[in-house]
């Protein structure tokens, strides 16, 4: 079965300061992942996605993620930060084939922004 | 595009009650999703409907769930008899179907309803 483990329940940076949230997943080869965004009482908006090609993909909202076969890894990333940033982040995990839409999401991290 | 509505947004209701959600998808996307995201959470798959039939359902959807998407447009997903263990944020999601039958496909979220079982 595939899952996603999201390590850091809580984030805090500084605005303007690097960000980096983990992700890892398993799953039987390599899956479709994404990256979603929820702000507060809200629905979850796509930051990026990756299906195959360039591991290094971008997203909105200047975001970056990139697949790491070997370490089962989808890691996101922002060079800098800003207040409007602080929300809800959750990595997903979908299979590339199987027949129906199965997508997995994690526990997901809290990301505070502090001036 | 409009994006993915649902309503209503919150929905506050005394146990035992029947609870009816709406959810309209983006207009062109084939694929529809419920979840169900309780604090501290992510989302949960509850169903998923491609066009008019339903293909999947949760081992989360019990008996008093059900739902349905007449003529494959938007969908209703009703809660009877609903209990405190209900309340969770609903969240529906369209996609449209362009890859392979068998490929994930991106989904794209509604903002949610909110339940409250009092």
């Amino acid at each position: 079965a595939q899952s996603v483990t999201q390590p850091d329940i809580h984030i805090t940076v500084s605005e303007g300061a690097s960000l980096e949230l983990r992700c890892n997943y398993s799953y039987g080869a390599t899956p479709y992942l994404f990256w979603y965004v929820q702000s507060p009482g809200q629905g979850l908006q796509l930051l990026l996605k990756y299906f195959s090609g360039d591991t290094l993909v971008q997203g909105i909202k200047g975001f970056e993620a990139e697949f790491k076969r070997s370490q089962s890894s989808f890691n996101l990333r922002k060079p800098s930060v800003h207040w409007s940033d602080a929300a809800e982040y959750f990595c997903a995990v979908g299979p590339v084939s199987g027949g129906y839409q199965k997508v997995t999401f994690g526990t997901g991290t809290k990301l505070q922004v502090i001036p | 595009d409009t994006g993915v509505s649902q309503n209503p947004r919150h929905k506050i209701t005394k146990r035992g009650q029947n609870v009816t959600f709406r959810c309209d998808p983006i207009s062109e996307h084939n694929r529809l999703y419920w979840y169900r995201q309780t604090l501290g959470q992510g989302p949960e798959f509850l169903t998923y409907f491609q066009n008019e039939a339903q293909l999947e359902k949760s081992r989360l959807l019990s008996d008093r769930f059900s739902a349905e998407r007449p003529k494959g447009s938007f969908s209703t997903l009703e809660i009877q008899r609903t209990e405190q263990g209900d309340s969770a944020m609903y969240l529906c999601a369209s996609s449209q179907n362009k890859e392979s039958q068998e490929s994930t496909d991106t989904q794209y979220f509604g903002p949610g309803t909110r339940l409250t079982v009092l």
